[in-house]
């Protein structure tokens, strides 16, 4: 299958600093990229959808001025949390959608996920 | 809305035994696809098996099958001959077709393969 690249793998910062997160399609083009997030023991938590060339699309209760996202190009995505708290702290995931799947099938590709650590 | 329910939190099976994962679904859409996710302890996504939903056929992966009931909204997965490698969090997964569609997950199960 397509892979998808994730950078950081891991991250620890201060409070109040910001950190990006990159997320590529390293051998297909993906218009559409999704932004997850995953507490412990818990299942993905879809943040937004990034698009590329246009906004993102956020989920409800997610701050669109907190975690800022770009997909600039067809092959990259990244989330930025801003101003970031403890609470902040989470294993974030991206998926790609390969728009060039035969048959429709829409499929998403995961990355390997980030884990972020704000003290 | 979507909604995908996994009633199973936690499931052991031991080695080379078969063991089913339960996933009901609750939607209005009549085309849809059907996942089944795999997320060992690497926590990399791994997609396990699709089942398109026109399909009647069941869909089928090498150990991996899945019975798929349309009128009863009920998607389960069954690993045959379980291996050492099959420990991970399941997760089943709904979309409705079209570009714009987005991954709904259920809370997951837990499946331990044991000596």
């Amino acid at each position: 299958g397509a892979v998808v690249s994730q950078h950081p793998s891991w991250v620890i910062c201060k409070s109040g600093t910001s950190v990006k997160i990159e997320c590529r399609s390293l051998d297909f083009q993906a218009t559409t990229m999704f932004w997850y997030r995953q507490f412990p023991k818990q299942s993905l938590m879809l943040m937004a959808t990034s698009n590329e060339g246009s906004k993102a699309t956020y989920e409800q209760g997610v701050e669109k001025d907190k975690f800022l996202i770009n997909h600039a190009s067809l092959t990259l995505s990244t989330l930025t949390v801003t101003s970031a708290h403890p609470e902040d702290s989470s294993f974030y995931i991206c998926s790609a959608r390969d728009t060039g799947t035969s048959g429709g099938h829409n499929e998403q590709f995961f990355g390997p996920g980030t884990r972020l650590t704000v003290l | 809305a979507q909604t995908v329910t996994q009633s199973q939190p936690e499931m052991s099976v031991q080695e080379a035994e078969t063991v089913t994962l339960s996933c009901t679904y609750d939607t209005s859409e009549n085309n849809y696809y059907l996942f089944w996710y795999k997320q060992p302890p690497s926590r990399q996504m791994i997609l396990v098996i699709r089942q398109e939903a026109y399909k009647q056929q069941n869909a089928t992966e090498n150990r991996f099958s899945v019975n798929f009931q349309k009128a009863a909204k009920s998607f389960s997965l069954k690993i045959s001959d379980s291996q050492l490698g099959d420990t991970a969090m399941y997760f089943c997964a709904f979309m409705k077709t079209g570009t714009a569609s987005k991954l709904t997950f259920g809370t997951g199960t837990r499946l331990q393969v044991t000596l």
